[in-house]
C-alpha cells in the first residue's frame, strides 16, 4: 500500500505486560514521528526519527517507553510494564522531508492500545 | 503546557452554513501553521496549511485567516456540508524543535 501502515489496529493487554506496536511509512520517507492520542483530545507528540537516529525524544513519558528504527524505514515502539494509563491510539506519521516544518505529516490509522 | 489553544471544543452547524474554529499560539518561532481532517478510526489527514507570510489562504471550501500579530489563526468552511463531520485539530511547528504541536480538536457536526 502507498500509505503508512501500522499495526495490531487493537491490542488489549494486561497491566504489567510488554507491547510492542510497528509502523511501516510511506517508501522514501526520511522524517517519522510517533504519536499518543487519548480519547476527545489531539496528538501528543512522542518522538521522532531521521533517519535511523531519535532526534527527538523529548516527548517519551518515562523509560517505560522505548522506540527504534534500525534500517531507517520501518519502526518500533515497545512499552514495558504497561499500566492502564497507557491506553491510548498510538499514531505514526512519515514526512519526505527533514525537520517538521517543511513537510506534510502521513498519519496511519493508529494501533489502538488497552491495557486492562 | 498547552502550546496550541482550540476552540471551541464542539461545533454544531447547519448544512450551507459557515464552520468556524480558532487556534491561538504562543512561541513566535512558528512558522508553520497546519489544520488536519480526522474521522473515527481513521488517522489525521492534512486539510490546509498556511505559513506567517500570509494572512490567507484558500483552498475550495476551506480557508485559513492568520493574525500574525495577535498569534492567531482560523479555519473557516464555507457551505458546510455532513460529509464535512468530523474532528478538526489546529497545528504548528517551526523554530528549533521537528515536532508538530496540536490543539485539542474540535468535534463538527454538520446538520443536513
Amino acid at each position: 500500500g502507498a500509505g503508512v501502515s501500522q499495526t495490531p489496529s487493537n491490542k488489549v493487554t494486561e497491566k504489567g505486560k510488554y507491547v510492542e506496536l510497528r509502523c511501516d511509512p510511506i517508501s522514501g520517507h526520511t522524517a517519522l514521528y510517533w504519536y499518543r492520542q487519548s480519547l476527545g483530545q489531539g496528538p501528543e507528540f512522542l518522538i521522532y526519527f531521521q533517519g535511523t537516529g531519535a532526534a527527538d525524544d523529548s516527548g517519551l513519558p518515562n523509560d517505560r517507553f522505548f522506540a527504534v528504527r534500525p534500517e531507517g524505514s520501518v519502526s518500533t515502539l515497545k512499552i514495558q510494564r504497561t499500566e492502564r494509563g497507557d491506553s491510548a491510539v498510538y499514531l505514526c506519521a512519515s514526512s519526505f522531508m527533514a525537520g517538521a516544518n517543511t513537510g506534510e505529516l502521513f498519519f496511519g490509522e493508529g494501533s489502538r492500545l488497552t491495557v486492562l | 503546557q498547552q502550546q496550541v489553544k482550540q476552540s471551541p471544543q464542539s461545533l454544531i452547524v447547519q448544512k450551507g452554513g459557515i464552520s468556524i474554529i480558532n487556534c491561538a499560539y504562543e512561541n513566535t518561532a512558528f512558522d508553520y501553521f497546519p489544520w488536519y481532517q480526522q474521522f473515527p478510526g481513521k488517522g489525521p489527514a492534512l486539510l490546509i496549511a498556511i505559513r506567517p507570510d500570509v494572512s490567507e489562504k484558500k483552498e475550495g471550501r476551506f480557508t485559513i485567516s492568520f493574525n500574525k500579530s495577535a498569534k492567531q489563526f482560523s479555519l473557516h468552511i464555507m457551505d458546510s456540508q455532513p460529509g464535512d463531520s468530523a474532528t478538526y485539530f489546529c497545528a504548528a511547528s517551526g523554530g528549533t524543535g521537528n515536532q508538530f504541536y496540536f490543539g485539542t480538536g474540535t468535534s463538527l457536526t454538520v446538520i443536513p
